[in-house]
């Protein structure tokens, strides 16, 4: 079953704490990215990663680390200098050549 | 600044009945233009693109859309509406400012879409 995972679904968060989201794909697409997504302000991407070991900074980057040590997985680390971390996470990726992103059911992050 | 506008928050709409969801982007040069769908807490579901060629592209589940550069729009089209058809619209822009290399999609804010039985 191919796709994009994200883990975990839900997520609650005490202020002060870094927490991680998950995001596989078994697709074989080189890029990925991680959105974030308010009500009625649409996506805003946080890190963009195009290759293994290589991310860039998106938007809105403070606040938020990534690593990209596999193909498969580009996990978000949300830490405590996110002042407002409370939000729905989106990861997406795009195969080689293409501009079409394909996303991710997303994690959604409450901040206690 | 490269943006993306969607001028209706909400769009309402009755069942057999034909839809249109707008959308006008303020991007220079010949950007690729996107649609994609949002049902409610799940990610989000490509349905069609425009990159070259004919004004009207054809997309998933009956869905359309044309192309009109002159106004810079890409407004989103059905036929005839079905109640499933309920869910939050995004438009995209890809600028196509790096050749070989990462070209970013900027989002509008989304539309949603209700479609009354």
């Amino acid at each position: 079953d191919g796709g994009i995972t994200q883990s975990p679904k839900y997520l609650f968060r005490k202020e002060g704490q870094n927490v991680t989201l998950s995001c596989e794909q078994n697709l074989n697409h080189d890029a990925m990215y991680w959105y974030r997504q308010d009500p009625g302000q649409g996506l805003r991407l946080i890190y963009y990663s195009q290759i293994v070991n290589d991310f860039q900074k998106g938007d809105i980057a403070e606040g938020y680390s990534v690593s990209r040590e596999k193909k498969e997985s580009f996990p978000l680390t949300v830490t405590s200098a996110q002042k407002n971390p409370t939000a729905f996470y989106l990861c997406a990726s795009s195969p080689p050549g293409s501009d079409t992103q394909y996303f991710g059911p997303g994690t959604r992050l409450t901040v206690l | 600044a490269q943006s993306v506008a969607q001028p209706e928050d909400q769009v309402n709409v009755a069942e057999g009945n034909p839809l249109t969801v707008k959308c006008t982007y303020s991007v220079s040069g010949n950007p690729y233009l996107f649609w994609y769908v949002q049902y409610p807490n799940r990610g989000l579901q490509f349905l069609l693109k425009y990159i070259t060629g004919d004004n009207l592209v054809k997309g998933s589940y009956g869905f359309e859309a044309e192309f009109n550069k002159s106004q810079t729009s890409f407004h989103l089209k059905k036929p005839s509406a079905l109640v499933s058809d309920s869910a939050l619209y995004f438009c995209a822009v890809s600028p196509r400012t790096h050749s070989g290399g990462y070209n970013k999609l900027i989002f509008g804010a989304g539309t949603r879409l209700a479609v009354h039985p």
